[in-house]
């Protein structure tokens, strides 16, 4: 699986959008962009993922550019309880086959 | 998607015994996989659960170490054997809930400490 870089840490004000980069330039053409976050001593959550396309559902916005190096997981009004770190994990499709691989991921810090 | 309920969710165990945590799925799966986070860390693969076969292990784990079980498309068990502090962590199954939105879903966790 390709490799994903991510800031160790980022502060966002509650009611603002929190942007959360991440940087995977070798990623190949079947690899997937997914996001997780991990709230302090529960299992890592799924947000969304995607290939190619920009993605948005209930929870998040998967912003994926165009050579798919890099990828933006926007939540558009963090609140409180978005308080997590978050993972952003790149990996092919394998039908439950295959284990997700976990970098050290992004600490959001949201404060009131 | 697939919702996973793990036990214990905690315990404190003495050094030298052993800690079997189950993992059971709602639904068949194909693969379970169970992962290790030590304090302050993130998570690492251990080994892949198929049904039927032995599991296999990633490297720096070994079966003798982490025995797991798979009778079934529904249930694992992890054993952490002849335990010392260093294994004080959180241990947490994972599944492919293919069937809805392609996420994985995660147990809550067993957070192991060892005295």
């Amino acid at each position: 699986d390709a490799k994903t870089t991510q800031p160790p840490s980022m502060d966002c004000a509650e009611g603002r959008a929190a942007n959360l980069p991440c940087n995977h330039s070798t990623i190949s053409g079947n690899e997937y962009v997914y996001w997780y976050r991990q709230i302090h001593s529960q299992g890592p959550q799924y947000i969304i993922h995607g290939l190619k396309n920009n993605e948005t559902n209930e929870m998040a916005s998967l912003i994926i550019t165009e050579d798919r190096k890099s990828s933006t997981l926007i939540l558009p009004h963090a609140t409180l309880r978005d308080t997590a770190v978050y993972y952003c994990i790149v990996s092919i499709r394998d039908t439950g086959r295959r284990a997700l691989t976990f970098g050290s991921g992004t600490r959001l810090q949201v404060q009131p | 998607s697939a919702v996973i309920s793990q036990k214990p969710s905690r315990d404190i165990c003495q050094r030298g015994t052993s800690l079997t945590i189950q993992c059971q799925v709602d639904s068949q799966v194909t693969m379970m996989f169970w992962y290790r986070q030590q304090p302050g860390q993130s998570l690492t693969l251990i080994a892949t659960a198929n049904q039927g076969s032995e599991a296999t292990y990633e490297s720096g784990f070994v079966i003798d170490k982490f025995p797991i079980s798979r009778p079934n498309l529904t249930f694992s068990t992890l054993t952490v054997s002849n335990m010392s502090p260093e294994d004080s962590s959180i241990y947490l199954c994972s599944v492919d809930s293919a069937q809805t939105n392609y996420g994985y879903t995660f147990g809550s966790g067993t957070r192991l400490t060892v005295v």
